[in-house]
């Protein structure tokens, strides 16, 4: 069974940093492409950003509010993924969700940022 | 970036209803569509890839059509447990990006 569990959220003031954890298992994590979906307060999904696997480049993508502020990284050797946030903004405030190709989600982790 | 434009918003149904809900893509993403259903409080669950593959485990009263930029997630007997919000998201290329959600009321 596919496991995904975030941590790392919470509440931080505007400017602020925050990072991320999901920690994986019941998959092979080396070749997921890997993915952060946000949805603030009572609205919709909203993709974040995405790392491919090492074998497909590693490479990283972003939505555009949030390029240049928020880096997706990821550590093969622990299974985990991870969101650094810098520069957060009170829009940014949501739910964030670690996931894993289409089909696995974790169960999203908190993060609340105040003005 | 491609615009995935959902209808209904929302949409009253009862027990035992065909329901179908629609996704519009801005410009053609063949069929890099999948239909997602989330409930309150929980992370949203896969029900359909590439525009008609169902997931296993996803009963069969849940179906997915279309290609090109029109697509359909139809539901042929409405049940009590499929009252939930609704999401296509369109897989085609980065940015990724989902329709504003359907929200079916029973």
């Amino acid at each position: 069974e596919v496991q995904l569990v975030e941590s790392g959220g919470g509440l931080v003031k505007s400017g602020g940093s925050l990072r991320l954890s999901c920690a994986a298992s019941g998959l092979t994590f080396s070749t997921a492409w890997m993915s952060w979906v946000r949805q603030a307060p009572g609205k919709g999904l909203e993709w974040v950003g995405r790392i491919k696997s090492k074998i497909d480049g590693g490479t990283t993508d972003y939505t555009a509010p949030v390029k240049g502020r928020f880096t997706i990284s990821r550590d093969d050797s622990k299974n985990t993924l991870y969101l650094q946030m810098n520069s957060l903004r009170t829009e940014d405030t949501a739910v964030y969700f670690c996931r894993g190709g289409s089909k696995d989600w974790g169960q999203g982790t908190l993060v609340t940022v105040s003005s | 970036d491609i615009q995935m434009t959902q209808s209904p918003s929302s949409l009253p149904a009862s027990v035992g209803d065909r329901v179908t809900i629609t996704c519009r893509a801005s410009q053609s993403i063949s069929s890099f569509l999948n239909w997602y259903q989330q409930k309150p409080g929980k992370a949203p669950k896969l029900l359909i890839t590439t525009a008609s593959s169902l997931q296993s485990g996803v009963p069969s009263r849940f179906s997915g059509s279309g290609s090109g930029t029109d697509f359909t997630l139809t539901i042929s007997s409405l049940q009590p447990e499929d009252l939930a919000t609704y999401y296509c998201e369109q897989s085609y290329t980065t940015p990724v990006t989902f329709g504003q959600g359907t929200r079916l009321e029973i």
